[in-house]
């Protein structure tokens, strides 16, 4: 059973580009998170969502980022006119629905990506 | 404000023995879960161990213990018999189980574990 899988491993943008990371999560998970590691920090949420839906995106800055699920494919998160502040590691994660129904599972996490911006 | 403290920036054990990881956490919900996570060197998150807020008894995963003192708000990691493979960076992290923020998880910000032999 493979588990979270993201691409790419490392991404090299210069001031103003776009990146794109992508995530797929694991076989049978409905929910997909995005957080953001800074250097020597511990991890920040950035935005929750289920399939074609944002749940919670109050993590994400107002500007320039955005994420999506599709109903077919994997998550994106998409940031726009990066800047050298944006260099950090992004984390997804995935999870199914909690056995109560209410509340989602154990999120198991991807590799990250490792963006850099020059 | 911060929701999860880990004041121990670095710790050390020696090889077998058994090492403590702190975390405190801060809330007045009364549903919500702790996890703690391991970072190795090469960057990846992997899950170690969870204890929801309503269980009595202390979560146990081989040779990782959560010891939770509910009303001391305190989840600290155990992990007995040390490996070298057990260094790492260890994060805490507590998740909500309603309210607008369900689902996200709150991390601390690490405690670097080296074993040495």
């Amino acid at each position: 059973n493979a588990g979270v899988m993201q691409n790419p491993r490392h991404l090299v943008r210069r001031r103003g580009q776009e990146a794109r990371l992508r995530c797929s999560p694991m076989k049978g998970h409905s929910h997909v998170y995005w957080y953001r590691q800074l250097p020597e920090e511990g991890l920040k949420f950035m935005v929750y969502l289920q399939k074609e839906n944002i749940i919670d995106e109050s993590g994400m800055p107002k500007e320039r980022f955005s994420a999506e699920f599709p109903k077919e494919g994997p998550s994106i998160l998409r940031i726009q006119q990066v800047v050298r502040g944006d260099s950090a590691a992004y984390f997804c994660a995935s999870s199914r629905t909690g056995a109560s129904g209410r509340s989602p599972d154990t999120q198991y996490f991807g590799p990250g990506t490792r963006l850099t911006v020059l | 404000a911060q929701k999860i403290t880990q004041t121990q920036p670095g710790m050390f054990v020696q090889e077998k023995e058994a090492v403590t990881l702190d975390c405190t956490y801060d809330t007045s919900d009364q549903s919500y879960g702790l996890f703690w996570y391991k970072q190795p060197s090469s960057g990846e998150m992997i899950f170690l161990i969870y204890q929801g807020s309503y269980d009595e008894q202390n979560a146990t995963e081989g040779r990782y213990s959560l010891n939770f003192q509910k009303a001391r708000k305190s989840a600290n990691l155990v992990i007995s018999a040390s490996q070298l493979g057990d260094s790492a960076m260890y994060f805490c992290a507590m998740r909500f189980d309603r309210g607008s923020t369900l689902g996200r998880l709150y991390f601390g910000r690490g405690t670097q574990l080296t074993v040495w032999p």
